[in-house]
Formats: structure tokens, sequence, C-alpha cells
């Protein structure tokens, strides 16, 4: 149980195009969802926390013009990064809330170029 | 906001020995105190965690002990296998996470 999961786990696109990734909790329904951005050999940080019917609430310096994040049921949350550019490519990574605690996605490899 | 620090950054350790990572935070009002594993290219997956009201837990090689005085909790691998490389988070209350340990176990 509590299998989250990401689509596409990898996304190469043009500077300028706008990316969509969906984040599934499989087994388990979630009221709330994270969306976590990682570099290469760092850690996670925190973007948002995405809330089933109610807009996200971002973490300080994260645009949420640029990162629209979309929780429209308690399976699913998409982020969505609008007009991306070079510097937004990163290892993107979803969890949801269960009882049992924090359970993430595989993440999703974003390379803009 | 919580603050939560990790060491050591790498770890290598020789087959059939114990690993210790340790973590420290600011705020004593936090209350869970995950451990994460995550391997290349892959999401973390939560390996063992302890609440607030329990010193010590362990699940077969594994254990976390908490100090909440010290504010410091602590990850310990038992008897280490190559399988058991990976880069380590510790976590506070499910949304700080520490900056990670790389442990590697020479076979």
């Amino acid at each position: 149980g509590a299998v989250v999961s990401q689509h596409p786990s990898w996304v190469i696109c043009k500077s300028g195009t706008s990316v969509k990734i969906e984040c599934r909790s499989l087994d388990f329904q979630a009221t709330t969802m994270f969306w976590y951005r990682q570099f290469p050999k760092q850690s996670l940080m925190l973007m948002a926390t995405s809330n089933e019917g109610s807009k996200a609430t971002y973490e300080q310096g994260v645009e949420k013009d640029k990162f629209l994040i979309n929780h429209a049921s308690l399976t699913l949350s998409t982020l969505t990064v609008t007009s991306a550019h070079p510097e937004d490519s990163s290892f993107y990574i979803c969890s949801a809330l269960a009882v049992r605690g924090q359970f993430f996605g595989p993440g999703t490899r974003l390379t803009v170029l | 906001g919580e603050n939560v620090e990790q060491h050591p950054s790498t770890l290598s350790v020789q087959e059939g020995d114990s690993a210790v990572i340790k973590c420290t935070y600011s705020d004593s009002a936090s209350n869970y105190f995950p451990w994460y594993k995550q391997e290349l290219g892959k999401g973390p997956q939560l390996i063992i965690d302890i609440r607030s009201n329990v010193g010590e837990k362990k699940d077969q090689r594994i254990a976390v002990t908490l100090n909440k005085t010290a504010k410091h909790f602590s990850l310990h691998i038992t008897e280490t296998q190559p399988e058991d490389s990976a880069v380590y988070f510790c976590a506070v209350d499910d949304m700080r996470f520490g900056a990670g340990t790389r442990l590697t176990v020479k076979p």
C-alpha cells in the first residue's frame, strides 16, 4: 500500500514551453500532497503544499505563477512549469500524505534546452 | 523556520560494520522524525520513523533513537550490506529535510 506514481518520469523540452507533471496516489486518498525540487547531490527543497479543493501554499521564494499546482481530486495533483527555462531543469518529486506518513513518487527529471 | 542539520555528509563503511547518521533540529515542538533512503534517480523511500513520545524504534537491522532534550535523532544500520548504499535523508515533521548522507558500503 501507499504507492505514489509520477508521470512523466523524464521530459526534455525547449525553453519557453510549459510542462505538466502528474502525481497520483494509487491506493489511497491524499488530501495533502507536496512538491519538491532536488538539484544534483542536494537535498529536497519543499516548493509547495497542495491541498485538495483549495489553493496550494507556496514556500518563500517559489513563484506561484511559474509553478502552477492543481489538486483537483483526492488522488491527483499536477505541477505545471510555465515558460520553462534552463534554470528550471531539475528533479521534481511529489509526495502524498497518508495516515502512515509521507510517501514519495519516483520523481520527474526535467531538462529544459 | 525549522533548521535541520545532518552529519556526516558522506560515510563509507565495510560490509558488516555499523553505520550511524545523526540529525539535529531546532524546533522543540517538532513531533515526527522520519528517515528516507534515496537511490540514484529515484524518489525517497521511508525506511523508519519515530514520534516524540518514543525514545527508540527498531526494525530488523535499522533503528532510530531520539533525544528530545538535546534535539537530535540518529539512524543506526547494523550488519551493513552493499545494497544499503544510497543517500539517506532525515526529516522533521515531514517537510524539512536534512542535507543527506551518502552511505557507501564496501564489499
